[in-house]
């Protein structure tokens, strides 16, 4: 099946400070890159869909502004987290349509903590 | 709005039981069906994808149905065994959608030796 890499797995910051998750498709182009979230024993939820070449569609009630979404290749889609805060820790998981258009592939996901 | 609910939310079986999970969504005006297994502190693993076509899906031990009109689907997995223990996670497509998953919140499952 088609690869999504994410990295990185896990990352500690500081509060007040940003980081940068990427994901990367590695044999395939990846027009559409979706990036969830996961609260402790709570089920994934859509933040923003990413489309290469143009900006991010954002779910209703997340920043734009706080959850920076770049997807300037069809290869590479990036989620910047700024002004990091103790509530922003999380799973974060990008997902993108594999090449048949039918499964959703996902990378391996990010636990960010903040501190 | 579609929502996705998972029964049970938690399910302890001693190894060797066949057993049923099981998912329901609002809206049956769906593209596709996946159920994915999330082990703890990792990323997702597609089991099976049903599409809105299709009644079932089978890979090895497990079998999903899907009944659009009623909109439910079933996770069967047969003989289970103590790694099949993570949670279960169900996500549909909605039709005419830029192939976002709604997902459910999961079915933890432990398998007992």
């Amino acid at each position: 099946g088609a690869v999504v890499s994410q990295h990185p797995s896990r990352v500690i910051c500081k509060s007040g400070t940003s980081v940068k998750i990427e994901c990367r498709s590695l044999d395939f182009q990846a027009t559409t890159m979706f990036w969830y979230r996961q609260f402790p024993k709570q089920s994934l939820m859509l933040m923003a869909t990413s489309n290469e070449g143009s900006k991010a569609t954002y779910e209703q009630g997340v920043e734009k502004d706080k959850f920076l979404i770049n997807h300037a290749s069809l290869t590479l889609s990036t989620l910047t987290v700024t002004s990091a805060h103790p509530e922003d820790s999380s799973f974060y998981i990008c997902g993108t349509v594999g090449p048949s258009g039918n499964t959703i592939y996902f990378g391996e996901g990010s636990w960010l903590t903040v501190v | 709005k579609q929502e996705v609910t998972q029964i049970p939310a938690a399910l302890s079986v001693p190894e060797g039981e066949n057993l049923v999970l099981n998912c329901s969504f609002t809206d049956s005006a769906i593209y596709n069906l996946q159920w994915f297994r999330q082990d703890p502190g990792k990323g997702l693993t597609s089991l099976l994808l049903i599409q809105s076509s299709q009644r079932e899906q089978t890979s090895g031990r497990l079998n999903a149905s899907l009944d659009k009109s009623s909109g439910r689907s079933t996770l069967y997995i047969a003989a289970s065994q103590p790694g099949d223990s993570a949670t279960y996670l169900c996500a549909v497509i909605i039709q005419g959608s830029a192939r976002q998953l709604t997902f459910g919140s999961g079915t933890q499952l432990t398998v007992l030796p």
